[in-house]
């Protein structure tokens, strides 16, 4: 069974701040997918990045950067420099290569305080 | 072009009716997916359909169907409502199955609320 922890429920920040949101996942298979989505008060889930278990190059777009560690299971994301525009809830998912489903973790909540 | 749309945006029903969630992919995907937030709680996955066929099925009880047609619209039904079937109910759309470098983009929600 697939299984996704974002031990954060909640962070405050001061705006400017650099800020990690931590997630590790649990999974059998050796091709996965992770993702990163942010999700406003409006409700939608927006996609954010989407990295692949064959490909543990780190990435960065902008403010955003995200750390890809296969030895400890973990997918951190990055946020420098926060701003107020940034609160919102985010989630981290995994999904398997068969493509059928999205395995959420519980969200962190980030308030960044201007 | 237009991103996923659901509809109604919110949904107030009393205990034990019926009440149907609709959901129009991005032009182009064939695959779409349903998934209820619970306030406070990530996203689970209640189904998957794939060219109007049924892909993939979670942990929900038979008062939850769903069903997709030709143009790849989706509903998805509950019947039978219970006061814990109040939730964020997300529709995402994508390409296809099994393909490595697409991503699921959600829509908007039926916000769903059982009284």
């Amino acid at each position: 069974a697939q299984k996704v922890t974002q031990a954060q429920t909640e962070i405050s920040v001061v705006e400017k701040e650099d800020v990690t949101l931590d997630c590790v996942y649990e999974t059998r298979d050796t091709t996965y997918y992770l993702f990163w989505y942010k999700q406003p008060p409006s409700g939608e889930l927006v996609f954010l990045i989407r990295r692949n278990s064959f490909d543990e190059q780190n990435e960065i777009s902008g403010r955003y950067s995200w750390n890809f560690q296969k030895s400890t299971s973990s997918f951190n994301f990055t946020i420098t420099a926060s701003q107020v525009v940034d609160s919102a809830v985010y989630f981290c998912a995994l999904r398997d290569n068969a493509g059928n489903m999205l395995t959420f973790g519980g969200g962190t909540r980030l308030m960044v305080k201007p | 072009d237009a991103g996923v749309t659901q509809s109604p945006t919110h949904l107030i029903k009393t205990r034990g009716q019926h009440v149907t969630l609709r959901c129009s992919p991005i032009s182009g995907h064939k695959s779409v997916s349903w998934y209820q937030q619970v306030l406070g709680q990530g996203p689970q996955f209640i189904f998957q359909y794939y060219e109007k066929e049924e892909r993939g099925r979670g942990n929900f009880p038979d008062r939850f169907s769903a069903r997709q047609f030709p143009n790849y619209s989706s509903e998805l039904n509950v019947n039978a409502l219970l006061l814990g079937d109040s939730a964020l109910y997300l529709c995402a759309s994508s390409l296809g199955l099994g393909m490595a470098n697409t991503e699921a983009f959600f829509g908007q929600g039926t916000r769903l609320t059982v009284v």
